[in-house]
């Protein structure tokens, strides 16, 4: 079975400074990764994928994340943020020969003035 | 443009009756998903579909149905059994087997009155 823990369920930081957003997965097969943001009352928007390959991946709006097999982790990074990347970021696997995502339970990143 | 449309984007519902939620997609994916977004618990899988005429159970599918009669339509019954509807529903297409990202639409604000 797969799962996904994002243990902050909350995260504020100052507009400028950097940002991490944690995301933890476990699966017995090989896994895709992707995160997701969603504004107020919006679906889900694609940030960045995992397939395979390169280790870091880099995104949309500046962010990037690195795929780390060992510690079976996947942290959003952005070196900078604005006001706008406030908004709720969600963590997803899914894996070979399975049709289904797992979300975790997401992040809400509040940048402040 | 692609994309899926989900309709109608609020809906008000009084107890004891059913309701359907639209959702159609226009980029030829095989797999689409409904999924229940509830605060702080993030995307519960509800149901999804591999392909026309089939569809599994997700997590929480106890109190809806579905059906997968045409590729690009997928619609949500939340029926009278379902204990509390209220809800953001979210559906998602894929290409299909996991290898690729979901495809959001924007969501529908279920309310029951």
């Amino acid at each position: 079975a797969q799962s996904v823990t994002q243990l902050d369920s909350q995260v504020p930081v100052f507009e400028e400074a950097p940002v991490e957003l944690r995301c933890n997965y476990s699966s017995s097969v090989s896994v895709y990764l992707f995160w997701y943001v969603q504004y107020p009352n919006q679906g889900l928007q694609l940030l960045l994928k995992y397939l395979s390959g390169s280790t870091l991946v880099k995104g949309i709006n500046g962010f990037e994340a690195e795929f780390n097999k060992s510690q079976t982790s996947f942290h959003l990074r952005k070196p900078s943020v604005h006001i706008s990347d406030t908004a709720e970021y969600f963590c997803a696997v899914s894996g070979e020969g399975t049709y289904k995502y797992i979300f975790g339970t997401g992040t809400r990143l509040k940048v402040l003035a | 443009d692609g994309g899926i449309t989900q309709s109608p984007k609020y809906l008000f519902r009084k107890e004891g009756q059913n309701v359907t939620l639209s959702c159609e997609q226009n980029l030829n994916h095989d797999a689409m998903y409904w999924y229940r977004q509830d605060p702080g618990q993030g995307l519960r899988l509800i149901y999804y579909s591999q392909i026309v005429n089939d569809f599994q159970k997700g997590d929480i599918a106890e109190g809806y149905s579905v059906s997968r009669e045409k590729k690009e339509s997928f619609p949500l019954t939340v029926t009278s059994a379902q204990k509390n509807p209220t809800a953001f529903y979210l559906c998602a297409s894929s290409i299909g087997v996991g290898r690729r990202e979901a495809f959001f639409g924007q969501g529908t604000r279920l309310t029951v009155v």
